[in-house]
């Protein structure tokens, strides 16, 4: 089955330590994004890769790295300088413009739960 | 930048009856796609259906239809014949023909009462 994969689903970390979420897909999409979702908010743009080795910042980049060395893999990282981790992060992926698609959804990972205390 | 509202935060609908979630958009782009997607108490996000900006034919998926307003940059979704399985988050969101990032709305939960 294709699909997008996200580990842990729930996450626990101690203020000021860095903690890296996993996301895996084997759609053989070019395209990777990651969200942040906080209660009574839409999704909020972390950053995003086009293709591998490549990464431009999103909205809310600050806090946060991301690494893309597999077209599969596309890591995030929640570094100490973030100021409220505390939130649903999800992982998406798309077909990239260009590539003469139809349409461009992104399909979403089933997220992680990060709670730092 | 692109915004997406939904002025709606919550709604409600008696199973079997028909209801209507809004979203506007802020663009000054022609070329775009439009998507709503739903989020059960799961989290999973799924999509329920897209919209080619280019296309005036109003996309349709089973009782899921939107009314697509290129020109008042409106995009609604008509849910017909509700059932307690449609209870979840619905999300609007854009995408530009031109770059790789999407704009979601802060959503809608809508309660589905048996």
């Amino acid at each position: 089955d294709g699909g997008i994969t996200q580990s842990p689903k729930y996450l626990f970390r101690k203020e000021g330590q860095n903690v890296t979420l996993s996301c895996e897909q084997n759609l053989n999409h070019d395209a990777m994004y990651w969200y942040r979702q906080d209660p009574g908010q839409g999704l909020r743009l972390i950053y995003y890769s086009q293709i591998v080795n490549d990464f431009q910042k999103g909205d809310i980049a600050e806090g946060y790295s991301v690494s893309r060395e597999k077209k599969e893999s596309f890591p995030l990282t929640v570094t100490s300088a973030q100021k409220n981790p505390t939130a649903f992060y999800l992982c998406a992926s798309s077909i990239p413009r260009g590539t003469g698609a139809s349409s461009y959804e992104q399909y979403f990972g089933p997220g992680t739960r990060l709670t730092v205390t | 930048a692109q915004t997406v509202t939904q002025s709606q935060p919550e709604m409600s609908v008696q199973e079997a009856e028909t209801v209507t979630l809004s979203c506007t958009y802020d663009t000054s782009e022609s070329d775009y796609y439009l998507f709503w997607y739903k989020q059960p108490p799961s989290r999973q996000m799924i999509l329920v259906i897209r919209q080619e900006a280019y296309k005036q034919q109003n996309a349709t998926e089973n009782r899921f239809s939107v009314n697509f307003q290129k020109a008042a940059k409106s995009f609604s979704l008509k849910i017909s014949d509700s059932q307690l399985g449609d209870a979840a988050m619905y999300f609007c969101a854009y995408r530009s023909a031109w770059n790789n990032d999407m704009r979601f709305g802060a959503g809608t939960r809508l309660t589905v009462k048996p």
